[in-house]
């Protein structure tokens, strides 16, 4: 069955420190995985997109990474600001279909 | 920047009535999406649509539901006749031919009555 899911599912830090987001998936045959970040009431808004061949994508202070052989893939948040807090969802595509994770709800605290 | 545009934002309708929510792509994107996210919960995969047809659709997009491009530019979703369980917010994406980035609209929030 293919699946999404994120840990943890909820998330509280204070400003200016690191966090990790987790994200396993059993989705087969894999096409590429997305993180996006969701502010309440709003839509996604797309923050790194991985193909199969990457490991590691960059995108100011999110690093996403992917490791296809277990499935996993990591959203790794450097120097947290308050605009931080929002949810952030792992998006696995797949031949012609998609699935989402939960999310985890990020809170950064001053 | 170009960006999806959705209307209306909000939308209340009593139950059984018929509902067309409305989105406006990015206008060079050819792949387009519907989703919606149940409060609370996580966003679902509703829909596709390219080359003028539904490529791909989930178990929820059902008989009552149905999407059109009526004029190149709108994407719609119909909703024949809304039960209170089709409350949600209602998101539209499109990507470009490239297929690679993903663009999401603001949403619109359904409210059955």
């Amino acid at each position: 069955k293919n699946q999404v899911e994120q840990s943890p599912q909820s998330l509280i830090i204070l400003e200016g420190k690191n966090c990790t987001l987790q994200c396993n998936y059993t989705v087969s045959p894999f096409s590429n995985l997305r993180w996006y970040k969701q502010d309440t009431g709003r839509g996604p808004v797309s923050l790194t997109i991985m193909t199969f061949s990457e490991n590691t994508k960059s995108n100011g202070r999110y690093t996403a990474t992917l490791d296809a052989d277990t499935k996993q893939s990591s959203l790794h948040i450097t120097a947290s600001q308050l605009s931080d807090s929002a949810s952030y969802i792992c998006v696995v595509r797949y031949v012609n279909d998609m699935r989402f994770g939960a999310g985890t709800r990020l809170t950064v605290k001053p | 920047e170009p960006e999806v545009t959705q209307t209306p934002s909000h939308q209340v309708t009593q139950m059984g009535q018929e509902v067309i929510l409305r989105c406006v792509p990015i206008s060079n994107h050819l792949y387009f999406y519907w989703y919606r996210q149940i409060l609370g919960q996580k966003v679902e995969f509703l829909v596709s649509f390219y080359n003028n047809e539904i490529s791909e659709k989930s178990e929820i997009f059902d008989d009552q539901f149905s999407v059109e491009r009526p004029d190149g530019s709108n994407f719609t979703l119909k909703i024949r006749s809304t039960k209170l369980e089709d409350s949600a917010m209602y998101f539209c994406a499109s990507i470009s031919g490239t297929g690679v980035e993903q663009y999401f609209g603001p949403g619109t929030r359904l409210t059955v009555t």
